[in-house]
């Protein structure tokens, strides 16, 4: 079964420094997500990046995609006390007719000021 | 940006009681998920609607569990009976039309079943 999995349970960083967020997932997927979610708040999208494409870029945000080696990673620059939230890769799996998303755990990102 | 709205945003429930979890998705999505999220746990898909019909759902979503759509209303999700091992956060989703369109979540129901 496919598992999408984040690399890392917590990260702090201080605010203007860059973060990076690893994931991971085991089988062949059409696209991959990141979602951000505050706390008491449901996930919010940030990027969608297609099996296709290699990296995908939203204001401060940038996602990669490889899919020789399976993995992700959601990268932000100039970070904000704004940007503390827990960040979820999220799958389409190939075959896939649904729209069914399989989540990872979640990696928690502190910005401290 | 578009809104799923969730309704309520907390339930507590004595278990073997009925339950019916509310959702208000973008105007113009056709497709419809719930996924539950137990604390500390990563969020699972439940199951996905579509023209009135179950497109795909989990094992996670029991014979108690069933959704509906009445005439374009609330997209809701029915508990009967709940169980202990129902309590988590639900959260509705909703997309355009196709697997590959950006799902747009609400904030999330918590069930507590005592």
């Amino acid at each position: 079964s496919q598992l999408a999995e984040e690399n890392l349970w917590a990260l702090s960083v201080h605010e203007g420094e860059s973060v990076t967020v690893n994931c991971s997932y085991k089988t062949s997927i059409t696209a991959l997500q990141w979602y951000r979610q505050k706390s008491g708040e449901g996930p919010a999208q940030l990027i969608l990046i297609r099996s296709n494409e290699r990296e995908k870029r939203n204001g401060r945000l940038r996602a990669t995609l490889d899919t020789s080696s399976q993995s992700s990673s959601l990268s932000i620059t100039a970070t904000r006390c704004e940007d503390t939230a827990v960040y979820f890769c999220a799958t389409y799996h190939t075959g896939g007719l649904s729209g069914k998303l399989t989540f990872g755990e979640g990696t928690q990102v502190t910005v401290i000021s | 940006g578009p809104k799923v709205l969730q309704i309520p945003s907390h339930q507590i429930i004595d278990m073997g009681q009925m339950v019916t979890l509310n959702c208000d998705p973008v105007s113009n999505h056709l497709y419809f998920y719930w996924y539950k999220q137990i604390l500390g746990q990563q969020m699972e898909f439940l199951v996905n609607f579509y023209n009135g019909k179950v497109m795909e759902k989990s094992k996670l979503f029991k014979d108690q569990f069933s959704v509906e759509r009445p005439d374009g209303s609330y997209f809701t999700l029915k508990i009967q009976p709940t169980a202990l091992e129902d309590s988590a956060v639900y959260f509705c989703a909703s997309s355009l039309p196709g697997g590959l369109y950006e799902q747009y979540f609400g904030p999330g129901t918590r069930l507590t079943v005592l």
